[in-house]
């Protein structure tokens, strides 16, 4: 079939520094939203998570930030490392839009993070 | 915990053949399964959802018949694509969802990249 599709924006940092990547996800009715890492040739991995009644969650060295006023999620990394270099992705879930709805995640565009030494 | 494992992680066959990926859930009995298609810079994009015994439910564009899914147990779930051409290139990638004890699991595979010659 055709493939027509955005390629991934680019955010290139130094070892050391905090990165910051956004996200503007797509249904007001989303309730639930992840960040997933995913290095080349290989699957998705979790980040972090947060529910729509929060606006901030942190984690080791992630913290997530959710502006549901204008749909928009940022992943913020803390002392950037090489092996922060990375694509990613965010992902939002309706959880009650029906009993087998969670788990159907819906992706955003991704980010390509590279950090340099 | 919570493994979901993926073969083959490669393949490369010929135009007009099939083909077939696993998914299994190792350590979890996954009562969905989600497959998705990820083109090369690009994010994932859902193709179907599968139930345990029951009929796969497709993303609009998605054709049926040219990706087939069964899902006969709760570990594992297949993805045939048949007569596959070179526009079926991708990297396939499955997620599973369940319980684990006590807990909602969601958890991705490694990915099978295919490659049709």
């Amino acid at each position: 079939g055709e493939n027509v599709g955005l390629h991934l924006p680019t955010l290139s940092v130094q070892e050391g520094d905090n990165s910051i990547i956004n996200c503007a996800y797509s249904n007001s009715a989303s309730d639930y939203f992840i960040w997933y890492k995913q290095e080349s040739g290989k699957g998705p991995q979790f980040i972090i998570d947060i529910r729509s009644n929060m606006d901030k969650r942190q984690g080791q060295r992630v913290t997530v930030l959710l502006n549901k006023t204008v749909k928009h999620l940022s992943l913020q990394i803390a002392a950037t490392q090489p092996g922060d270099s990375a694509v990613y992705f965010c992902a939002e879930i309706q959880l009650y839009a029906g009993g087998t709805s969670y788990g159907k995640l819906t992706f955003g565009q991704g980010t390509i993070l590279t950090v340099h030494p | 915990g919570a493994v979901v494992s993926q073969h083959p992680s490669r393949v490369i066959c010929k135009s007009g053949t099939s083909v077939k990926i696993e998914c299994r859930s190792l350590d979890f009995q996954a009562t969905t399964m989600f497959w998705y298609r990820q083109f090369p810079k690009q994010s994932l994009m859902l193709m179907a959802t599968s139930n345990e015994g029951s009929k796969a439910t497709y993303e609009q564009g998605v054709e049926k018949d040219k990706f087939l899914i069964n899902h006969a147990s709760l570990t594992l779930s297949t993805l045939t694509v048949t007569s596959a051409h070179p526009e079926d290139s991708s990297f396939y990638i499955c997620s599973a969802r369940g319980d684990r004890a006590g807990a909602n699991v969601l958890t991705f595979g490694a990915g099978s990249r295919l490659t049709v010659l």
